[in-house]
């Protein structure tokens, strides 16, 4: 299992749009509409934000969103606030109900 | 609420052997496929192990096999993880998490750190 490929680090300003990337293969993101991500501020656990490539769990604002395209999977976050600075981590099934994560994108609000 | 507490993490010898205990609590247990997943020092997160509900299915990272070992007991609440033959690149902070509906972590725990050095 190869861990997904995703941006080191990305930036945009308070109320921007930013996008980050999560590529894998037909063997993993490309296969399954399993796609998920999470939020890690530092020295925190990792939350989950997006499940199911497009899903947002209960409490999750809606300018978190998901999205997939063949072997890339993407997530975008829309009017962005400060409180979004963090870690973000994509993560695919990859068969046989075992999991992959994405090496992590560092976002920072300028 | 659901609560994921984990235990038995700390400074352990290379070639050594550590247990890592997760209580659960907030949900029923017994119904949920749960994981875990590590973080080293300044890297990304890393899923490592996950076990079925009734621990008669488990399943590995490929480069884990044969030195990690996922449990779980459904009357105590609580999964392990039994880790031999540490190594230094094997310090890491260790999440319990429990899985979601499909195939994601939907909770975590606060994790605990297991340091490998002499």
């Amino acid at each position: 299992q190869s861990a997904l490929t995703q941006p080191r680090s990305v930036s945009a300003s308070p109320g921007q749009s930013v996008t980050i990337s999560c590529t894998g293969t037909s063997s993993d993101v490309g296969g399954h509409n399993y796609v998920s991500w999470y939020q890690q501020h530092p020295g925190k656990a990792p939350k989950l934000i997006i499940y199911d490539v497009s899903n947002r769990p209960s409490g999750v604002p809606d300018r978190f969103f998901g999205s997939k395209s063949g072997n890339t999977a993407s997530l975008t976050i829309s009017g962005l606030q400060a409180e979004d600075e963090a870690d973000y981590y994509c993560c695919s099934y990859v068969g046989d109900y075992t999991l992959v994560f994405g090496g992590g994108t560092k976002l920072t609000v300028l | 609420e659901v609560q994921l507490v984990e235990s038995g993490g700390g400074l352990v010898q290379p070639g050594g052997s550590l247990r890592l205990s997760c209580a659960a609590s907030g949900f029923t247990f017994r119904t949920y496929w749960m994981s875990w997943v590590r973080q080293a020092p300044g890297r990304g997160l890393e899923w490592l192990a996950n076990v079925n509900q009734d621990g008669s299915e488990k399943r590995y990272v490929d480069s884990m096999k044969g030195r990690f070992s996922i449990s779980r007991d459904n009357a105590r609440n609580s999964l392990y993880l039994q880790i031999n033959s540490l190594r230094a690149e094997d310090t890491a902070v260790y999440y319990c998490a429990r899985e979601g509906g499909t195939y994601y972590v939907e909770y975590w725990g606060q994790g605990t750190l297991v340091t490998v050095s002499s």
